[in-house]
């Protein structure tokens, strides 16, 4: 079965306790994604993956690092938490000309 | 800029009425284009999506969806709306190797 999973699904933690939330997919597609979505802005991307190494920033990157070391996986790392980071985010993945799957999400709350 | 513009925020429909949702894009070239429904705690699920041809694309539950080049458009609508296809919905557009830039999402809530 086609699946993109993420983990942890809920996180409440405290502002500068550095995070990761991961990000897998069993596809084998070149293309990766991080968005989050807030109330009223729809989601927003943060960065992008075309390929193995290969990243790029999104619309609102600040405060966020990413790696793809390997195709199937494209971890999100909060180095330094802040209160406005608290958001749903979601990971996405799909290839130019196929169906883009979403994550089921994950939940994060800064303190 | 690229950028993808939902106009109506919420909007609510008696059950069995019809539905449009509008989306317009701006793009350079004609992107590809997308409708996304998110239910409540739920992740966003593909309704249909656009890449050439047929300008009339059919979806799942119902729902499908007319490009109009002229208007840069590509509403989605669906005949008689059901009291479950109360939601969010995302139209999406994006092109080959690039992100997908969403809009700001309508919430459709349906009444009896």
């Amino acid at each position: 079965e086609a699946q993109v999973t993420q983990n942890p699904r809920y996180l409440i933690t405290v502002t500068g306790k550095k995070l990761t939330v991961t990000c897998s997919q069993n596809m084998n597609h070149e293309y990766m994604s991080w968005y989050r979505q807030d109330p009223g802005l729809g989601l927003r991307q943060i960065y992008y993956s075309m390929n193995v190494e290969v990243t790029d920033k999104g619309d609102v990157p600040e405060g966020y690092k990413v790696s793809r070391k390997e195709k199937r996986n494209f971890p999100l790392i909060l180095e330094s938490p802040s209160p406005n980071q608290t958001s749903l985010y979601f990971c996405a993945t799909f290839t130019s000309s196929d169906t883009q799957y979403f994550g089921p999400g994950t939940r994060l709350t800064v303190l | 800029a690229q950028s993808v513009t939902q106009p109506d925020i919420h909007i609510t429909v008696s059950e069995g009425a019809s539905l449009e949702l509008r989306c317009n894009y701006s793009y350079g070239a004609t992107p590809y284009l997308f409708w996304y429904v998110q239910s409540p705690g739920q992740g966003l699920q593909l309704l249909l999506k656009y890449f050439s041809g047929d300008t009339l694309v059919q979806g799942i539950k119902g729902f499908e969806a007319e490009f109009k080049r002229s208007q840069s458009s590509f509403n989605l609508r669906k005949p008689s709306v059901h009291w479950s296809d109360a939601a969010e919905y995302f139209c999406a557009a994006g092109q080959a190797g690039t992100a997908l830039i969403f809009g700001k999402g309508t919430t459709l809530s349906v009444s009896s």
